[in-house]
């Protein structure tokens, strides 16, 4: 149990282009998605957190408008990049509490390269 | 297909206790192995590991990579209360591309 999907794995984009990164709970109901952001030296940073239903809570220092997340469902939030420039190419992670047992779930990752 | 294995998913514990968590991976095009320790919500980094054999330490926790056999463990002795967190493992590849296992739940009781 307790399985998160991520999707894609991996995209590249032109410049300019806005990028669908979506994270999905399998097996639970995911009250609550965190999105991070990998940057060198192997540091994962916390980007937002949303709640289903709600609008996401976002760390200091990360664009709420150019980091769009919707949390519409139980089971799945997405993160959307708008207007994405190289700098915002980076390894997107997401991951999951549902409550109970379940702890935190991560996806599998999404590289995302902007060209 | 690319994937990261880890087991247990959740394990509890007393404190004192010796833990030994895995993750095996099949990646290609593998280039190092990562742990992280993620408490609340942000996860810190414990380790990377390059070549087998060789054990990193800090403090009392330990890694160690086997690329034979395609798997690490990371080794905690001694376990407190504070040990208690999600312990993350990835895969990195020679593009940089990481592939994450869905973590180990660790909870250590007083």
């Amino acid at each position: 149990g307790a399985v998160v999907s991520q999707h894609p794995s991996w995209v590249i984009c032109k410049s300019g282009t806005s990028v669908k990164i979506e994270c999905r709970s399998l097996d639970f109901q995911a009250t609550t998605m965190f999105w991070y952001r990998q940057f060198p030296k192997q540091s994962l940073m916390l980007m937002a957190t949303s709640n289903e239903g709600s609008k996401a809570t976002y760390e200091q220092g990360v664009e709420k408008d150019k980091f769009l997340i919707n949390h519409a469902s139980l089971t799945l939030s997405t993160l959307t990049v708008t207007s994405a420039h190289p700098e915002d190419s980076s390894f997107y992670i997401c991951s999951a509490s549902g409550g109970g047992n379940y702890g935190y779930t991560f996806g599998s990752g999404t590289r995302l390269t902007v060209v | 297909e690319d994937k990261v294995v880890q087991s247990p998913l959740s394990l509890v514990v007393h404190e004192g206790d010796t833990v030994t968590l895995n993750c095996s991976y099949e990646v290609t095009n593998f280039r190092s192995l990562l742990w992280y320790k993620q408490e609340k919500k942000a996860p810190t980094f414990l380790f990377m590991l390059t070549s087998s054999g060789i054990e990193k330490k800090s403090g009392r926790l330990s890694s160690i990579l086997d690329k034979k056999e395609l798997f690490s463990i990371l080794n905690i002795t001694a376990t407190q209360t504070g040990d208690s967190a999600i312990y993350l493992c990835a895969a990195r590849t020679t593009g940089n591309q990481f592939y994450f296992g869905t973590g180990t739940s660790l909870t250590v009781i007083p």
